[in-house]
């Protein structure tokens, strides 16, 4: 069965520190990965996706992510956090067809002035 | 462009009631889903249109109806709500199936 894995509910970092978020899937077929941010009262944004190629893949505000298929890992990592980008982030999984993302349970973020 | 609009932002109904929440879309997507969020659940999909004329039940479907009116357009029904549907629900759209989804601002529903 399709399932997302974040095993850290909470992560809180200093401002200026480097962060990084842990997302492990199980998927039967090639997957489609997401990772999305959401700030308070907010919907979700999305930061990047991975689809194929190149496994480390840029997105919005100095985020990245790198796809490890050995793992089943799509970890997000900043090279330096900024109070703003306290929010809960979401992992998500989806399929070429399948019309159904998997969303992991999400890994709120706090920083640290 | 407005993306996804939910209506209405927030809600209050009483254990039986029923109520209709709206999401339109003017991306021109093929897709759209309706999702719910729950504390420390994540997001789960309730039901979801793969393309105008078509709906299918996802995770936590029971209790729900919904209806694809358009393209533009995708609504979700609660006939009789319960406690256990308080909730934030958020409705989505993607071009494909293989795309990424676009989120709404999402309702907030408590049943009292």
């Amino acid at each position: 069965a399709q399932s997302v894995t974040q095993p850290d509910i909470h992560i809180t970092v200093s401002e200026g520190a480097s962060l990084e978020l842990r997302c492990n899937y199980s998927y039967g077929a090639t997957p489609y990965l997401f990772w999305y941010v959401q700030s308070p009262g907010q919907g979700l944004q999305l930061l990047l996706k991975y689809f194929s190629g190149d496994t480390l893949v840029q997105g919005i505000k100095g985020f990245e992510a790198e796809f490890k298929r050995s793992q089943s890992s799509f970890n997000l990592r900043k090279p330096s956090v900024h109070w703003s980008d306290a929010a809960e982030y979401f992992c998500a999984v989806g399929g070429s067809g399948t019309y159904k993302y998997i969303f992991g349970t999400g890994t709120r973020l706090k920083v640290l002035a | 462009n407005a993306g996804v609009t939910q209506t209405p932002k927030f809600q209050v109904l009483k254990t039986g009631q029923s109520m209709t929440l709206q999401c339109a879309q003017d991306m021109n997507h093929n897709s759209m889903y309706w999702y719910r969020q729950d504390p420390g659940m994540g997001l789960r999909l309730i039901y979801y249109s793969a393309s105008e004329g078509t709906t299918d039940k996802g995770e936590v479907p029971n209790g729900y109806n919904v209806s694809r009116l358009n393209k533009r357009e995708f609504s979700l029904r609660l006939e009789s709500a319960a406690p256990s549907q308080t909730s934030v629900y958020f409705c989505a759209s993607s071009e494909t199936g293989r795309s990424e989804a676009f989120f709404g601002q999402g309702t907030r529903l408590t049943v009292v």
